[in-house]
């Protein structure tokens, strides 16, 4: 099984750079995902790390630590339209296949 | 366009009142799966797929059934409904490579109330 935590909801002002922190506990990692959901909509794909060390992809960049059990997803240059929940996901090989698991998400709210 | 569709968009039901949400997807997935989201809870699963005929327990089954007689098709089946399914649905679909850089793609999502 799985044990995903992310912090509930955060405050940023517009420009400035965020970090959302998640940590995991699993027996079987094999990937960690970053989705953005913005509210009653599908999630959409950001990011992914399965080796330690950073991915940087525009304003977005996501660190993975696997000794640690911890990932963190940076957001820089904030606009307002990232205003969303953003969902740590943990793919864990079990032996019959990958399952995906998210965590609750943490509901981002950036302001002027 | 390479996509998951959800039908229907939203659903208002009584309970006990039989009820199928279709998905489909066009990009010759292997792997589906349905989740349902609420409120402090996340994304928990409810059923999977790895393949045609091939179908699994999620995290939360009870009161749900699914089929995978088409690679493209996953419908999620209420046999009778109860408030306590009323929820926001999403289907999914990925490949099923061991691993690599393959995300998820999701559908529109299903919002289901059952009275």
């Amino acid at each position: 099984g799985q044990n995903i935590d992310q912090p509930t909801e955060m405050t940023a002002t517009e420009g400035a750079i965020v970090q959302i922190n998640c940590t995991y506990q699993t027996s079987g990692f094999n990937g960690l995902f970053w989705y953005q959901q913005h509210a009653g909509e599908a999630p959409t794909f950001l990011s992914y790390n399965v080796l330690d060390g950073l991915e940087e992809k525009g304003r977005f960049s996501s660190f993975l630590s696997r000794s640690k059990g911890y990932s963190y997803l940076l957001l820089k240059e904030l606009q307002m339209k990232d205003s969303a929940s953003y969902l740590c996901a943990v793919r864990e090989y079990t032996g019959g296949g990958n399952k995906l698991t998210f965590g609750t998400g943490t509901q981002l709210k950036v302001e002027l | 366009e390479a996509q998951v569709t959800q039908n229907p968009r939203y659903l208002i039901t009584v309970t006990g009142k039989k009820l199928t949400v279709t998905c489909s997807q066009n990009m010759n997935h292997e792997y589906m799966s349905w989740y349902r989201q609420d409120p402090g809870l996340g994304l928990r699963q409810i059923y999977y797929s790895m393949n045609v005929e091939v179908t699994d327990k999620g995290d939360v089954p009870e009161g749900y059934k699914v089929s995978r007689k088409e690679k493209r098709n996953f419908p999620l089946i209420l046999e009778s409904p109860s408030p306590n399914q009323t929820s926001l649905y999403f289907c999914a679909s990925s490949l099923a490579r061991p691993s690599g850089n393959y995300g998820y793609t999701f559908g529109s999502g299903t919002r289901l109330t059952v009275v």
